[in-house]
């Protein structure tokens, strides 16, 4: 199976940078994905690493070391929007198509 | 466009019933999944289906039985209601990865909030 860990919660200020950490352990990595979730909607997705290094979207960028099983979601120039949970999943070759989820980090961006 | 849409957004039935959500997709999607997010906000894969064939079932209770009568439609029925499945439910679909060996992005529906008294 996979443990995914990610912090439950974190606070920025509007128009500042924040940083949430994703660690996994599993095998057969195929790929880790981080989504969005509005209170009350549905998770919407935000970037897709299967290979090391940083992928840029804008005010959002995703990072990916797989050998330390360790992935970031940076958000910048932070919005009172963005005020959302994130969830990091991974995907897994031997469980073809199936995300396994964090309990997601919820973040509070403050004016 | 709505390009995954649940019916009924809100459920609530009594303990002991049988009901059912339906799920469907105008994407062109070949897989088809159903989670559940408790009320801690955990998101648990429940079932998965690619062309109407059932690909993942997680440990869930046989009391829930997903259907899909075509690629772009999966239903959950789910038998004997119990307190514990209050919780909201959310379909997904994807692009069909089984060939190409890469993960696609899953689009969530807009969710069916159970509430089961």
């Amino acid at each position: 199976g996979q443990n995914i860990d990610q912090p439950t919660e974190m606070t920025a200020t509007e128009g500042a940078i924040v940083q949430i950490n994703c660690t996994y352990q599993t095998s057969g990595f195929n790929g880790l994905f981080w989504y969005q979730q509005h209170a009350g909607e549905a998770p919407t997705f935000l970037s897709y690493n299967v290979l090391d290094g940083l992928e840029e979207k804008g005010r959002f960028s995703s990072f990916l070391s797989r050998s330390k099983g360790y992935s970031y979601l940076l958000l910048k120039e932070l919005q009172m929007k963005d005020s959302a949970s994130y969830l990091c999943a991974v995907s897994t070759t031997d469980s073809w198509g199936k995300l396994q989820f964090g309990a997601g980090t919820q973040v509070v961006v403050t004016p | 466009d709505t390009a995954v849409s649940q019916t009924p957004k809100y459920l609530v039935t009594q303990m002991g019933n049988d009901k059912s959500i339906k799920c469907e997709q105008n994407l062109g999607h070949d897989t088809m999944y159903w989670y559940k997010q408790d009320s801690k906000k955990f998101l648990k894969i429940m079932f998965s289906y690619n062309n109407k064939e059932l690909i993942i079932n997680e440990t869930v209770p046989n009391r829930f039985s997903p259907k899909s009568p075509d690629k772009a439609h999966l239903n959950l029925h789910i038998n004997s209601l119990e307190l514990g499945d209050s919780a909201v439910y959310f379909c997904a679909s994807s692009q069909d990865d089984s060939g190409t060996g890469s993960s696609y992005e899953q689009y969530f529906g807009p969710g069916t909030r159970l509430t089961v008294t």
